[in-house]
């Protein structure tokens, strides 16, 4: 398996447009998870889904922020518009029923 | 929610010698508590996990300790490489399935 697939690696966009980040998680696992990673906040959960459905969004910090996951194999972290606060590293995760959670190789997202 | 404390935040020691990361977390509910490494640019990786029913566990040159009642674990690396120098973070898992980190611990391992 190929682990957790991230894409784009890197994305520099300017204030005001859309992002759109991308993640297709390990074949099996149930559970998915979308993290954010700053040196001031450290590794911030953002939303997590079981089963593609979402379970908890409350670390999404605004409205700006929505995510999909239409089935078991891709989701989706949409930032509209983007701010340049929003800047960071973003990291996708999964595991599934034995705990271990594995990350992607992350999106490096700077808003200028 | 649950509240994962790390510390120190950085830690430098000599080749050769041991090096100790402390966490503690508040959620007695929490059960599995992994830890990751996290290198320059790098995602960050697996390298131990101890559940609540155990109170150590090892392997090779990096082990974990875990005290049930008074909520903390601690990672422990023996005879430090180089290799070793990274970001280091605890966990802790509660029983909504959400992984909460601690700040993490930048260790450098002077040669």
């Amino acid at each position: 398996d190929a682990g957790v697939i991230q894409s784009p690696r890197h994305e520099v966009t300017e204030m005001g447009q859309e992002v759109t980040l991308r993640c297709k998680p390990i074949s099996g696992h149930d559970y998915l998870f979308w993290y954010r990673q700053t040196m001031m906040r450290g590794l911030e959960l953002l939303i997590y889904f079981n089963n593609n459905v979402p379970i908890d969004d409350s670390g999404m910090p605004e409205d700006r922020f929505s995510a999909k996951m239409p089935n078991a194999s891709f989701s989706t972290l949409k930032i509209q518009p983007s701010e340049p606060r929003d800047s960071a590293v973003y990291f996708c995760a999964s595991r599934n029923y034995n705990e271990k959670l594995f990350f992607g190789s992350g999106t490096q997202l700077s808003v200028l | 929610g649950e509240n994962v404390e790390q510390h120190p935040s950085t830690l430098s020691v000599q080749e050769g010698d041991s090096a100790v990361i402390k966490c503690t977390y508040s959620d007695s509910a929490s059960n599995y508590f992994p830890w990751y490494k996290q290198e320059l640019g790098k995602r960050p990786q697996l390298i131990i996990d101890i559940r609540s029913n155990v109170g150590e566990k090892k392997d090779q040159r990096i082990a974990v300790t875990l005290n049930k009642t008074a909520k903390h674990f601690s990672l422990h690396i023996t005879e430090t490489q180089p290799e070793d120098s990274a970001v280091y973070f605890c966990a802790a898992l509660s029983n909504d399935y959400k992984l909460s980190f601690g700040a993490g611990t930048t260790v450098t391992v002077r040669a």
